[in-house]
């Protein structure tokens, strides 16, 4: 199984700030299987980036995810008010599918 | 759209059984691969089960100890889980999810429902 370690636990940034979180893996991530998705309190998980870069429909372009092999990075380039919520990663190079244990973009 | 409503959730003593559906709608159900991902409350995402679009393969976490059971009806658009034999750790939202890909297994999900909670208690 893939262990997937994500840091910081919490982020603390203001409005308008740049994000950056890490997402680090024990094996290799083949083909950039990568995930992030975003989540609020009280609901669903929303899928951000797949494939490690590529944006899922609807997703704005202060999105972006970067890295290969066993690191990385969801950056954000600009904090907008509705941006602040617990961010995973989920690999799914290997069986099992498994996710980071988050990171909370909290406001400053 | 793209709809995934979850229901079946609610309390039970460990040792019970419960069933959970998912209906889905916006979509051709029947092409697509989907999962079951558990959310401890407070905790992270953990996934469950996987079905293939035809139902004829089926995974699991080995977290669960064969207590899981999924299924699906192409017929009705509903995809199910059976938990048989509940214990305090598998309380959670249970959310269904789907695969973007269809007819082809990618083991990411583009959708979500809003989630069955299930809690374990005597």
């Amino acid at each position: 199984e893939i262990v997937l370690t994500q840091s910081p636990g919490t982020l603390s940034l203001s409005p308008g700030e740049r994000a950056s979180l890490s997402c680090r893996a024990s094996h290799l991530v083949n083909n950039y299987y990568l995930a992030w998705y975003q989540q609020k309190p009280g609901q669903a998980p929303r899928l951000l980036i797949y494939g490690a870069s590529s944006r899922a429909t609807g997703i704005p372009d202060r999105f972006s995810g970067s890295g290969s092999g066993a690191d990385f990075t969801l950056t954000i380039s600009r904090l907008e008010p509705e941006d602040f919520a617990v961010y995973y990663c989920q690999q799914y190079s290997r069986s099992p599918a498994t996710f980071g244990g988050g990171t909370k973009v909290e406001i400053k | 759209q793209v709809q995934l409503v979850e229901s079946g959730g609610g309390v039970v003593q460990p040792g019970g059984s419960l069933r959970l559906s998912c209906a889905a709608s916006g979509f051709t159900f029947s092409y697509y691969d989907m999962h079951w991902v558990r959310q401890a409350p407070g905790k992270g995402l953990e996934w469950v089960a996987y079905i293939r679009y035809d139902g004829t393969t089926k995974y699991y976490a080995d977290s669960v100890n064969g207590r899981l059971t999924i299924s699906r009806d192409n017929s009705k658009n509903t995809l199910s889980l059976q938990i048989d034999s509940l214990r305090a750790e598998d309380s959670a939202v249970y959310y269904c999810a789907k695969e973007p890909l269809e007819r082809l297994y990618s083991w990411y999900f583009d959708f979500w429902g809003q989630g069955t909670l299930v809690t374990v208690s005597s």
